[in-house]
């Protein structure tokens, strides 16, 4: 069973620019969320993907978009970085969606290090 | 919306000793409680899950308790060993999953 990967690791980038982190999730898990972890903070929820469309969003501007794939991995991307966006960024993936079930459990990624300057 | 608390001071505790990590929260009382452990640079790891009519549940050295009254869930590692040093998030599951800021346990050798 393989489990939640995530790419790229580490990255930088420059105000205004654009960028794209990739997820594969875990086999058997059909639902991917994506969070931002400021420093020192817990994972805030940007939004959910289930049976490729967006099913759930955390308070989080339009610049913060996603995608997911028949073979449920799934892209992150966030156009006009900002220097605030700098963090860490997880995917997880679960059986179902959140919101189905409180017994819902999430398997994370190592998360992608994205450093705005 | 729901919110989250935990203590952000780190908790630093001698090996061989109990751990106990505080988590509390607002507004509605979460159907589900969930405690995920976070060690430097990687993501969170499942550990334990207790539901709102569950007192405690244990597995090996972890212990949660559930407490509705005080809106709160304790976390407790016994015989805590210094591979137990992670960063400890719990996390409600209602809509969507909020997390705490984590605390941050320094168990000394």
């Amino acid at each position: 069973e393989t489990g939640v990967t995530q790419s790229p690791t580490h990255l930088i980038k420059t105000r205004g620019q654009q960028v794209t982190l990739r997820c594969s999730s875990q086999s058997g898990h059909n639902t991917v969320s994506w969070y931002q972890q400021a420093l020192g903070q817990g994972p805030q929820f940007i939004f959910q993907y289930y049976r490729e469309e967006e099913n759930g969003r955390g308070n989080f501007p339009p610049r913060f978009s996603g995608l997911q794939f028949p073979n449920y991995s799934s892209e992150l991307n966030v156009n006009a970085l900002e220097l605030d966006d700098s963090a860490l960024y997880l995917c997880a993936s679960s059986q179902v969606p959140q919101g189905t079930s409180g017994a819902n459990v999430l398997t994370f990624g190592a998360g992608s290090r994205l450093t705005v300057l | 919306s729901q919110k989250i608390e935990q203590n952000s001071e780190a908790l630093n505790i001698q090996e061989g000793k109990t751990a106990t990590l505080t988590c509390n929260y607002t507004n509605y009382s979460p159907a589900y409680l969930q405690w995920y452990r976070q060690d430097p640079g990687r993501g969170p790891v499942f550990l334990l899950l207790i539901r709102e009519n569950e007192k405690e549940k244990r597995k090996e050295r972890l212990k949660v308790t559930f407490d509705t009254t005080l809106k709160q869930s304790l976390f407790h590692i016994t015989a805590s060993q210094p591979a137990d040093s992670a960063t400890y998030l719990c996390a409600s599951n209602f809509n969507k999953f909020y997390f705490g800021s984590g605390t941050k346990l320094n168990v000394k050798p």
